[in-house]
């Protein structure tokens, strides 16, 4: 079946330091999305990704989609302690079908 | 900004008994879905539901599970006999695939199963 999956499991960071997760799986898709879970919360949508190679920007969040459509990359420059948490990136294979969830990046930030 | 509700926040339960978390999703939105995540572990699909029925269901849905919509606000997740490994945050979500929407599913804020 559809799996997605997610590196590093977890990155401890000094504030301002930039911060990288990497997310690829083992089917093309036809879009990613990523969520971020704060501490005992509930996953909060950021961002989807569609078109092969697509890159959106939020902010200080840069977002990839790969040109094959099976990875996909969220990097945070200059991080703050307010981007504590855990980053989800989740995959569908076709516009209908489920959602499968990576199994997350935890971001720690020291200030 | 719409929110999905789920109640109750926490449950805890007796091992065998039956449960039924509770889930009202965002008015306007066709789709919707339960997840589970065990504690400090993914977020595993469940079920999804479209048109008063269940478009997909994972292996982890068996017959201990059921879903229902029965009025046209509350979207429910029934477990029969709850077993230990049960035991975790299920979260409702719901979304919006039409034209103008961004694709994105709205979570609610999750319902902690505990049995005992």
């Amino acid at each position: 079946g559809q799996q997605v999956m997610q590196i590093p499991q977890y990155q401890h960071v000094q504030e301002g330091e930039d911060f990288t997760t990497y997310c690829n799986s083992s089917t093309t898709l036809s879009n990613i999305q990523w969520y971020k879970q704060r501490p005992g919360g509930h996953p909060v949508f950021l961002i989807q990704l569609v078109k092969s190679g697509e890159v959106k920007k939020q902010k200080r969040l840069t977002f990839q989609f790969g040109e094959a459509k099976k990875n996909s990359s969220l990097h945070i420059t200059a991080t703050q302690t307010t981007d504590v948490g855990t980053y989800f990136c989740a995959g569908k294979n076709n516009q209908g079908g489920k959602l499968i969830f990576g199994q997350g990046t935890e971001l720690s930030v020291k200030p | 900004e719409p929110e999905v509700t789920q109640t109750p926040s926490h449950q805890v339960t007796q091992m065998g008994q039956e449960v039924i978390l509770r889930c009202v999703p965002i008015s306007n939105h066709l789709y919707f879905y339960w997840y589970r995540q065990i504690l400090g572990q993914k977020v595993e699909f469940l079920v999804s539901f479209y048109n008063n029925e269940i478009s997909e269901k994972s292996e982890i849905f068996d017959d201990q599970f059921s879903v229902e919509r029965p009025d046209g606000s509350n979207f429910t997740l029934k477990i029969r006999s709850t077993k230990l490994e049960d035991s975790a945050m299920y979260f409702c979500a719901s979304s919006d695939f039409s034209r103008t929407a961004n694709y994105g599913y709205t979570f609610g804020s999750g319902t902690r199963l505990t049995v005992v």
